[in-house]
């Protein structure tokens, strides 16, 4: 069965600081992976996705994240964050079971401080 | 740019109480799914249908829950009786392919006193 475990709770950082937010799974098989962000009392929204080729997918809102088989992990980035990327992050990874249902994990919450 | 409509934003219920929530994909999506999630979690899955068929309702706690998406396009989904620990964001999402990830609605806030 796939997992997702977001490492950390909450990011604090500077506006215009660079940021990293984790994202390890597991999996028996290839997945496809997302990462969704979600304002308050707001529905999540499609930052980008990996589904195969380039290991770098570039997203919405200056984001990118690296695909690491091997370390089966799913980073976030962003090389100078503002006020406006405070939210929530939620990571997800997908595999075939019928169909690719995905799996969330339980989100990183990102606080940009001016 | 298409949006995934739900209905109510806010809800305030009281215990054993029946309440709903309505969902209206976007159009052409055959895919809908409905996710709960509880504050400080990421969503959990609850069912999901392809056109009028529900495909995986393995986690939806079918003593008070129930779902239809009777024509293939909007759903419903009911708790009957709610209960305090219901408490929750209900959301909608619908695709095309799941590989290309959802686009989710708003949801609906749901407290339950």
């Amino acid at each position: 069965a796939q997992s997702v475990t977001q490492l950390d709770s909450q990011v604090p950082v500077f506006e215009e600081a660079p940021v990293e937010l984790r994202c390890n799974y597991s999996s028996s098989v290839s997945v496809y992976l997302f990462w969704y962000v979600q304002y308050p009392n707001q529905g999540l929204q499609l930052l980008l996705k990996y589904l195969s080729g380039s290991t770098l997918v570039k997203g919405i809102n200056g984001f990118e994240a690296e695909f690491n088989k091997s370390q089966t992990s799913f980073h976030l980035r962003k090389p100078s964050v503002h006020i406006s990327d405070t939210a929530e992050y939620f990571c997800a990874v997908s595999d075939w079971h019928g169909s690719y249902i995905p799996t969330f994990g339980r989100g990183t919450s990102l606080i940009v401080h001016p | 740019e298409a949006e995934v409509a739900q209905s109510p934003r806010y809800k305030i219920t009281e215990k054993s109480q029946a309440v709903a929530f309505w969902c209206d994909p976007i159009s052409g999506h055959a895919t809908l799914y409905w996710y709960r999630q509880i504050l400080g979690q990421g969503p959990e899955l609850l069912v999901q249908f392809q056109d009028e068929s529900v495909v995986d309702d393995s986690q939806l706690p079918k003593d008070r829950f129930s779902a239809e998406r009777l024509k293939g396009v909007d759903s419903t989904l009911k708790i009957q009786p709610a209960e305090l620990g219901d408490s929750a964001m209900y959301l909608c999402a619908s695709s095309n392919r799941d590989k290309d990830g959802y686009t989710f609605g708003s949801g609906t806030r749901l407290t339950v006193v």
